[in-house]
């Protein structure tokens, strides 16, 4: 398994409040990306890096920021938390070369805003 | 804008039956597709990766095949068993983002094999 960790894997917050997700890998991947996963909806991009320092928006990058100032650490924060938000939230990796950016997931955190 | 469909929605066959799950998508000009198995309250696991110059990839029971110009992709299992029981996502990379690899991910097949 890829070396990819999610902290924490379960949280519950209130409205309004600031949230910090944590990934972290021990992969010396260059791409990390966050997305979130709620039924009806599937898997849908928020935000991803290509570096250190170097990130951009995917589809539902709305209320969400992030920051990456280490290749092995990528924080996903919700600024003020709204009940929309309650979902799982899965981070991956990706490295280019030989297998093309092949996409590893780590074991998500599930999140729910009250 | 890429749209990824996977039809079933969910299948159930009994233990040892060949399968095969369907993945479509609407453009063409993918970089890669990705197959993806994901159990309950867990994330996913990577199981296949055909790059857009590829027909097919084998894996143990396992087997993807890419059709790109019609825009379709299949994966088939033999021998079907009870631990095969998980969703299976398929995932589309576009070209234009062969530089950051993002994903555009179906909704899934939820496969149950029944002993």
């Amino acid at each position: 398994d890829a070396g990819i960790t999610q902290s924490p894997r379960h949280k519950v917050t209130e409205t309004g409040t600031p949230v910090t997700l944590r990934c972290h890998q021990t992969e010396n991947h260059r791409y990390m990306y966050w997305y979130r996963q709620d039924p009806g909806h599937g898997l849908r991009l928020i935000h991803y890096s290509y570096g250190v320092k170097d990130t951009d928006k995917g589809e539902v990058s709305d209320g969400y920021s992030v920051s990456r100032s280490k290749t092995e650490d990528f924080l996903l924060t919700l600024e003020s938390a709204t009940s929309s938000q309650t979902s799982v939230y899965f981070c991956a990796i990706s490295e280019s070369g030989r297998v093309g950016y092949e996409q590893y997931f780590g074991p998500g955190t599930r999140l729910t805003v009250t | 804008k890429q749209e990824v469909t996977q039809i079933p929605a969910a299948l159930s066959v009994p233990e040892g039956e060949n399968l095969v799950l369907n993945c479509s998508f609407t453009d063409s000009a993918i970089y890669n597709l990705q197959w993806f198995r994901q159990d309950p309250g867990k994330g996913l696991t990577s199981l296949l990766l055909i790059q857009s110059s590829q027909r097919e990839q084998t894996s143990g029971r396992l087997n993807a095949s890419l059709d790109k110009s019609s825009g379709r992709s299949t994966l088939y299992i033999a021998a079907s068993q009870p631990g095969d029981s998980a969703t299976y996502l398929c995932a589309v990379r576009g070209e234009g983002s062969s530089n950051t690899g993002k994903l555009i991910f179906g909704q899934g097949t939820t496969l149950q094999v029944k002993p």
